[in-house]
């Protein structure tokens, strides 16, 4: 069983106010990305990191920032929520060699 | 227009009948992933594979390169198979990044 954790599992908040959405992973692994779900919709790619210091932005534009400080933390910032990021939020995580990726149980946002 | 495309895009079943769930894609690959993704949001990896076939307990996947085609068979389908099952590719052009389908949602009736 996969060992990557994400915090909170829910969130309501109102517009304006910044938040952080917690991944960590045991595993080890150096690859970690954050997808973006709309209900009933495919998952987007906003950030990947493949290691400490390391970040890019996905194929989905997004006004969320990462950082990578640890190689098992990989937290996702939005310095002003808005009702357009209501949407659940999944973090994954690989390792180099292996390109199977295990996935988080998923942040779902709402901003009000 | 999306290159990974599943289908069928939702499919109900009775308990004990036989799944199939198709994925094509454009694009070249290096190794597709099927994925289970319960109610409550969070996804379970099923399969990794890049050539021929893989089974685990009543479920088995197959994968045709020639003809950019996957399928995901469920044997003996039960209530607790209810779920979306999505089919996500990893691209030649790409390192680590997946392209998803849009998901099949399956729900099995007792």
């Amino acid at each position: 069983e996969a060992d990557i954790y994400q915090t909170p599992r829910y969130l309501v908040i109102g517009t304006g106010k910044k938040i952080t959405l917690e991944c960590s992973q045991t595993m080890g692994h150096d690859k970690m990305y954050w997808y973006q779900q709309d209900p009933g919709m495919e998952l987007h790619l906003i950030h990947y990191s493949y290691g400490v210091n390391s970040t890019e932005k996905g194929d989905l534009s997004s006004e969320s920032t990462v950082s990578r400080i640890r190689t098992e933390h990989f937290p996702l910032t939005l310095e002003s929520a808005r009702p357009s990021h209501t949407s659940q939020y999944l973090c994954a995580s690989s390792d180099l060699v292996s390109i199977e990726q295990f996935f988080g149980p998923g942040t779902r946002l709402t901003v009000l | 227009k999306n290159e990974v495309e599943q289908s069928p895009q939702n499919l109900t079943a009775q308990e004990g009948e036989f799944i199939t769930i198709n994925c094509s894609y454009s694009v070249g690959i290096s190794a597709l992933h099927w994925l289970q993704q319960h109610p409550g949001g969070g996804i379970v990896s099923l399969f990794m594979l890049s050539s021929g076939k893989k089974k685990h307990g009543r479920l088995i996947a197959t994968i045709n390169i020639q003809e950019k085609h996957s399928s995901l068979h469920i044997t003996a389908s039960h209530p607790r198979d209810s779920a979306v099952y999505i089919c996500a590719v990893l691209t030649t052009d790409s390192w680590g990044k997946l392209q998803f389908g849009a998901g099949t949602q399956v729900v099995v009736t007792p």
